[in-house]
């Protein structure tokens, strides 16, 4: 059974940092690309980042680009999301995202964990 | 970037009739592996989405047969056949085509 756990998230002042991780479990974590995208207060689905099986390609959306980093560890089977100089607009429930095995599709999300940038 | 445009953005729809979604791209969805990564997502309130449909019309796993998908090159869409109280919530289409990947607006089904 699959199972994506998010943690990491709460409130942070703008210009801060919060590093989000996602547990992985049942499936082969190894082999799969994860994902992290986010949801903005009662708006829509907005992805993020993208890092591929191994890491060696890594994707983000321009809104984050320069200011987030995804990584993963395949030894604990975890993915991280490192967001630096956080602003307001970052606000949302992020969702870590796993890849189907057929590739590029979003298969399995996460439960979500809560970021608010707020002084 | 691509843009996905889901029609309508809400559907009152009465239990046991049909409901249809349309998603246009602003650009072909063909990879350049041949496939379309166009796919449908389900979100009820207060749940993380759940993926219905992948690579235009193939259920994923557990899926009810009451959902399909049909499409080609920019324009999709997802039928439900008869729309059941659980089917409530807001579908979107998304595409893993080319990065960055993007989301349709969402369409809110709601039962009369």
């Amino acid at each position: 059974q699959v199972q994506l756990v998010e943690s990491g998230g709460g409130v942070v002042q703008p210009g801060g940092s919060l590093r989000l991780s996602c547990a992985a479990s049942g499936f082969g974590f190894s082999g799969h690309g994860m994902h992290w995208a986010r949801q903005r207060p009662g708006t829509g689905l907005e992805w993020v980042a993208y890092i591929s099986w191994g890491g060696h390609n890594r994707e983000y959306a321009v809104s984050v680009g320069g200011r987030f980093t995804i990584s993963r560890d395949d030894a604990t089977n975890t993915v991280f999301l490192q967001m630096n100089s956080l602003t307001i607009d970052d606000t949302a429930v992020y969702y870590c995202v796993k890849e189907f095995s057929s590739g590029w599709t979003l298969d399995f999300w996460g439960q979500g964990n809560q970021v608010t940038v707020s002084s | 970037d691509i843009v996905l445009t889901q029609s309508p953005l809400s559907s009152p729809v009465t239990l046991g009739q049909p409901a249809s979604i349309s998603c246009r791209s602003s650009h072909s969805l063909v990879h350049s592996d041949g496939n379309t990564y166009l796919s449908w997502l389900h979100q009820r309130p207060g749940q993380p989405p759940r993926l219905l449909i992948y690579q235009i019309s193939n259920r994923f796993s557990g899926v009810p047969d009451r959902f399909s998908g049909s499409g080609a090159g920019t324009d999709f869409t997802l039928k439900i056949s008869g729309v059941e109280a659980e089917d409530v919530g807001t579908y979107y289409c998304t595409q893993g085509t080319r990065f960055p990947w993007t989301f349709g607006q969402g369409t809110k089904v709601e039962i009369k």
